[in-house]
């Protein structure tokens, strides 16, 4: 059982560039979140999604973007990265007010 | 908004020392959460704590919460050196979007 796994594991990008991060979970769970988690701060909320086809913001969502065309699937997308992006991605999904169960992060570098 | 505080931030102890790191938030939640995350690694999920006076227990940890003080500890008792980590306290928001906010967490070291 795979559980949630996130691709790419670690991705370098220069400023301006765009990428996505994909998030796909096996357990059915309905609810999916994109967190980022800076030294000292700890893990911030950038969006959410409470099922398919659902997205909201949460406490940091500028310069962001997601989708979640599919149930299992919770895409993030940077339109214009910045080094103030720099920061290691989790994806985490619940089937309701349980635990959340995290991705293995993906770390990006923004230069 | 809610905010979620943890303290200490640090913390270095001894082995077979005890100690509690504390979270304190801000609004009313009926749940709270402790994670543990081991340096480059994914966070594990330790205890959730449903009601007022809760107290849950996993070897050397224990964690318990207050919801009047909106207070959650959690103990360690003769610590050891494999409980070197961060911890995370996490609360629930109100609603049915079941958004957790987390503290900053707590970096433990136990040195033997």
């Amino acid at each position: 059982n795979a559980g949630v796994t996130q691709t790419p594991k670690f991705r370098v990008l220069k400023t301006g560039q765009s990428m996505t991060l994909l998030c796909a979970q096996d357990m059915n769970h309905e609810y999916m979140y994109w967190y980022r988690q800076d030294p000292g701060m700890g893990l911030r909320l950038i969006h959410y999604s409470v099922g398919e086809g659902t997205t909201a913001k949460g406490e940091v969502p500028d310069g962001y973007n997601v989708s979640r065309l599919k149930k299992q699937n919770f895409l993030l997308g940077l339109e214009s990265a910045a080094p103030s992006q720099t920061s290691v991605y989790f994806c985490a999904s619940s089937p309701g007010p349980s635990p959340l169960h995290f991705g293995n992060g993906t770390r990006l570098t923004v230069t | 908004e809610l905010k979620v505080e943890q303290n200490p931030l640090f913390l270095s102890m001894q082995e077979g020392k005890n100690y509690t790191i504390y979270c304190n938030y801000s609004t009313t939640s009926d749940r709270l959460y402790w994670y543990r995350q081991d340096p480059g690694k994914s966070l594990e999920s330790l205890f959730v704590l449903l009601s007022n006076g809760a107290v849950k227990q996993e070897g050397r940890l224990m964690a318990s919460l207050d919801t009047k003080a909106r207070l959650s500890t959690l103990h360690i008792t003769a610590a050891v050196h494999d409980l070197s980590a961060t911890y995370f306290c996490a609360v629930i928001s109100g609603g049915s979007n079941y958004k957790l906010t987390f503290g900053k967490g707590t970096l433990l070291t136990v040195n033997p």
